[in-house]
């Protein structure tokens, strides 16, 4: 299965975005799908794991949720900051399948 | 501090090989499985290997079976990936991460912890 990602969303400082990550086949609830944060010229790090689940440090600025009637796992951040500026990957794993979708850019302006 | 550190990375000719290293520290290396994930320039995150917690569980990418081999010293807390017959299509940075499990039994895996990276050149 693959999970495609919007390429690229804008948003301004202080609003709220959402980026969706939508399953091609089987169903967005088979497999927990994690998020993760990659700042320009940074290692990725784990945002969002187990679909919803934010690990230690992360601030509740960031979550994440399924939708199963679009197929699809999203991540919100509402508050945006100029730091929030990344890309942003989702990846589920099935039986031996690692996938990653391809990114979506977030530019905050 | 829970740390991954990758070396290992240059400049290679098409056809030669290289070898990554990873060294771990901060938590216990031996209790998880751990991953080599590659990221070409511009593009998105690429699962390249895994291996589990003994070394007794090993997976590849398609596109690197028969040529890349990943292994573990425990002893040293340590991740290796020797790379053999390299292509220009394998240019990228190779990233170490690790497992939020074993790499045994029926669980959905991700990764909860990633180096910096090692960039990977291959050009003539």
């Amino acid at each position: 299965f693959m999970l495609t990602q919007p390429h690229s969303v804008s948003e301004s400082p202080g609003k709220t975005v959402t980026f969706s990550c939508t399953r091609s086949s089987g169903s967005i609830a088979s497999n927990y799908v994690q998020w993760y944060q990659q700042r320009p010229g940074s290692a990725p790090t784990l945002l969002i794991s187990e679909d919803s689940d934010r690990p230690s440090g992360v601030p509740d600025r960031f979550s994440g949720s399924i939708d199963t009637s679009s197929n699809s796992a999203s991540l919100t951040i509402s508050g945006l900051k100029t730091e929030d500026e990344a890309d942003y990957y989702c990846q589920s794993y099935d039986s031996s399948i690692w996938v990653f979708g391809g990114g979506t850019k977030l530019t905050v302006l | 501090e829970l740390q991954l550190v990758e070396s290992g990375g240059g400049l290679v000719q098409p056809g030669r090989s290289l070898r990554l290293s990873c060294a771990a520290s901060g938590f216990p290396f031996d209790d998880y499985a751990m991953h080599w994930v590659r990221q070409a320039p511009g593009k998105g995150l690429e699962w390249v290997s895994g291996i589990s917690w003994n070394g007794g569980g090993i997976d590849y990418e398609d596109s690197v079976k028969g040529r890349f081999t990943i292994s573990r010293d425990n002893a040293k807390n340590s991740l290796y990936l020797q790379m053999n017959s390299l292509r220009a299509e394998d240019t990228a940075v190779f990233f170490c991460a690790k497992d939020i499990g074993t790499g045994y039994g029926k669980y959905d895996r991700y990764l909860d912890l990633w180096g910096r990276g090692t960039l990977v050149t291959v050009s003539s």
